[in-house]
This record gives structure tokens, C-alpha cells and sequence, in this order.
């Protein structure tokens, strides 16, 4: 079946502790990216990839870091997670990226203390 | 940001009715896709429309495209309980960059 795969679901924290939220996508994609959700705020772009080793930022970079070392897989990491970083987080994957419809995964909720 | 906006926020319907939705956006297009999120879970693609194109229909989804208005709009017809939902529009500016708008929540009342 074709899904892009976040773990985990749900994840609290405290601040400071560095934390990674994986995507993993079966579909051989070239584009992925991260989006954070916020009420009232629809959902922002953090970082995207169009392929391995190209990776570019989005609207919100500040405080993540993405790696796209292999095709299938492209994790969010906080290095020093703060409160305001507490949202709902989306990894998408597409074909060949703005052209084409995006595939979620089904959402990380964390919560920083 | 050049972030969508839809309209209205809010949507309450009876089951059977027509929902229409809008969305604005602010500088020229590539596409625009229309998704769909059930509560907190993740966001499921509906329809994409290109620049060229003025209407595209999916089921009983339709959607039209105004370039001149810069604005969309969303119409699920004979809607169902299981449409109840929040949907999003999506701008792609030619770049790698979506952009979403905020969402319209919409309750199908059985």
C-alpha cells in the first residue's frame, strides 16, 4: 500500500532535549517536505526536498533541521525544542513535487513542556 | 506569506444540501489543489486544477478556478454525513513551495 509513514503519533518533551520525528514514503517520490499545523494558522512549510542531498527551506525553518540521505526517508529534527515549536506536525511526499498532488502521513502531535 | 484564505471559516449543513467553499489567494498560480482533513489526522488530496483551467469536476466534487479574481471555489454536492470535515486550498507558485489556506470547517448535519 502506498503511505508515507511518521513516527511517532504523539510525543511530549521538555525543552531543550533534542528529538527526531521520522517520514519514511514507499512510493520511490523525489519530494518531501514538513509542514507544522497551528490553530488558526493552516498548516506552514518548514522544509522540503526535491531529491537526495538537495534540501531548501521553507516558511518557518527556524529551530528544525532536515536530512534527505536516502530517497524514502526525511527526518525533522529539533535540536532544542521550545514551547512555541508545540503544533502538529505533516510530512508530505509527491512525484515530482510542486506539480503534483501530496501524499500525508497521518501527523506527529508534540507537545514541548 | 503568501497564504490562502478560505471562506467562510465555518460551514453548518443539512445532509443532502450543496457545501460551497471559497478560497483567495495572492499572487499568480502554477495549480491549486483542494484537501480534505478529517479531525487531526492527515490531509487528503481532492482535486488539482491548473492555471489553464476554469473547471474540473471529480465525483461530486467541483471546483472552478478564477485567475482574474484569484479565487477558487470548492462545491460538494448532495453532501453526506462523512463529509464532514476541514478543507484546505493549496497554492503552488511555479516553485517547490505550497502554500495552504487556513481552512473551512464543514458539519454535515444527518
Amino acid at each position: 500500500e502506498a503511505q508515507v509513514t511518521q513516527n511517532p503519533r504523539y510525543l511530549i518533551t521538555v525543552t531543550g532535549k533534542k528529538l527526531t520525528v521520522t517520514c519514511s514514503q514507499n512510493m520511490n517520490h523525489e519530494y518531501m517536505s514538513w509542514y507544522r499545523q497551528d490553530p488558526g494558522l493552516g498548516l506552514r512549510q518548514i522544509y522540503y526536498s526535491m531529491n537526495v542531498e538537495v534540501t531548501d527551506k521553507g516558511d518557518v525553518p527556524e529551530g528544525y533541521k532536515v536530512s534527505r540521505k536516502e530517497k524514502r526517508n526525511f527526518p525533522l529534527i529539533l535540536e532544542s525544542p521550545s514551547p512555541n515549536q508545540t503544533s502538529l506536525y505533516f510530512c508530505a511526499s509527491s512525484r515530482t513535487g510542486g506539480y503534483e498532488k501530496l501524499f500525508f502521513g497521518s501527523g506527529t502531535q508534540l507537545s514541548v513542556l | 506569506s503568501q497564504q490562502g484564505e478560505e471562506d467562510p471559516q465555518a460551514l453548518s449543513i443539512q445532509e443532502g444540501e450543496n457545501a460551497t467553499m471559497n478560497c483567495s489567494y495572492k499572487t499568480s498560480i502554477n495549480n491549486l489543489q483542494w484537501y480534505r482533513q478529517n479531525s487531526g489526522r492527515g490531509l487528503v488530496h481532492l482535486i488539482l486544477i491548473r492555471s489553464n483551467e476554469r473547471e474540473k469536476h471529480s465525483g461530486r466534487l467541483r471546483v472552478t478556478l478564477d485567475i482574474s479574481k484569484k479565487s477558487s471555489s470548492l462545491l460538494i454536492t448532495a453532501s453526506r454525513a462523512a463529509d464532514t470535515a476541514s478543507y484546505f486550498c493549496a497554492t503552488d507558485l511555479g516553485g517547490n513551495q505550497f502554500y495552504f489556506g487556513t481552512g473551512t470547517s464543514l458539519t454535515v448535519i444527518p
